[in-house]
C-alpha cells in the first residue's frame, strides 16, 4: 500500500496553466479508471474536484481537469486564479479493495 | 443542512484506546459507504478504512489492521472507528467521508471537518 508519487509542489502565475502529476502501479492507477482528486486549503477539509479520472462535480469550475495514460494521472488547472492556491491529492481506488493517496501537491500561485 | 461531524478525538498514552464517532445528518446515511482518512500534522492524506453501506464489508490500511475497527449504526446515521493499542504515529486528524456514486465511483465529495487525535505519553 505505497502512496501514489506526486510533485511535492507545483507554482504558476497567473492566468497559465498548470498540471500536477500522479504516478502509480498496475494494482491501483494502471487498474482502474478510479481516479480522484481533491483540494485542501490550510485547516479545511479535502474537497473533491475530479472522479473517475475525468469527471467534474457540480459547482467544480471547468478550469479544473483531469486525464490518465497507463499508470499516470494527471490534473491540469487552466487560468490560474489566486484561490487554487492549495493542496491537491490525488487518490485511486486499488485491487485490493482499498484506496491510497497521492503525497500530495503544494500549488502556489505567484 | 447535509453534514458530517467528527466527534471522540483528544490525547492518550501509547496502548491505550479511542473511539470516534461521525455523525451524519441531512442525507440517507444508509445508502453510502462510508470512510475513514487521516492527516498527520504537516503531513498529506492516509485512507484508513471503508465499512460499505450495509456494514457487510470493511476495508483497512496495513498499518491499523487488528488494532483499528470500523463500524456503523444505520438507525442512529452514525459511523465509528474504535482505535485499540493506539501508537504514537496515529497522531492526526481523522475525517470521516461519504463515498458517492452518483458523483463517482469509489470518490468522497463530503468530508466532515475532522477530529485530532494525539496519542502521547
Amino acid at each position: 500500500q505505497s502512496a501514489l508519487t506526486q510533485p511535492a509542489s507545483v507554482s504558476g502565475s497567473p492566468g497559465q496553466s498548470i498540471t500536477i502529476s500522479c504516478t502509480g502501479t498496475g494494482s491501483d492507477l494502471g487498474a482502474y479508471n478510479y481516479v480522484s482528486w481533491y483540494q485542501q486549503h490550510p485547516g479545511k477539509a479535502p474537497k473533491l474536484m475530479i472522479s473517475e479520472v475525468t469527471k467534474r462535480p457540480s459547482g467544480v469550475s471547468n478550469r479544473f481537469s483531469g486525464s490518465k495514460s497507463g499508470n499516470t494521472a494527471s490534473l491540469t488547472i487552466s487560468g490560474l486564479q489566486a484561490e487554487d492556491e492549495a493542496d491537491y491529492y490525488c487518490s485511486s481506488y486499488t485491487t485490493s479493495t482499498t484506496w491510497v493517496f497521492g503525497g500530495g501537491t503544494k500549488l502556489t500561485v505567484l | 443542512q447535509v453534514q458530517l461531524v467528527e466527534s471522540g478525538g483528544g490525547v492518550v498514552q501509547p496502548g491505550r484506546s479511542l473511539r470516534l464517532s461521525c455523525a451524519a445528518s441531512g442525507f440517507t446515511f444508509s445508502s453510502y459507504g462510508m470512510h475513514w482518512v487521516r492527516q498527520a500534522p504537516g503531513k498529506g492524506l492516509e485512507w484508513v478504512a471503508v465499512i460499505w453501506y450495509d456494514g457487510s464489508k470493511e476495508y483497512y490500511t496495513d498499518s491499523v489492521k487488528g488494532r483499528f475497527t470500523i463500524s456503523r449504526d444505520n438507525s442512529k446515521n452514525t459511523l465509528y472507528l474504535q482505535m485499540n493499542s493506539l501508537r504514537v504515529e496515529d497522531t492526526a486528524v481523522y475525517y470521516c467521508a461519504r463515498e458517492d456514486w452518483t458523483v463517482g465511483k469509489y470518490a468522497s465529495d463530503l468530508w466532515g471537518l475532522g477530529t485530532m487525535v494525539t496519542v502521547s505519553s
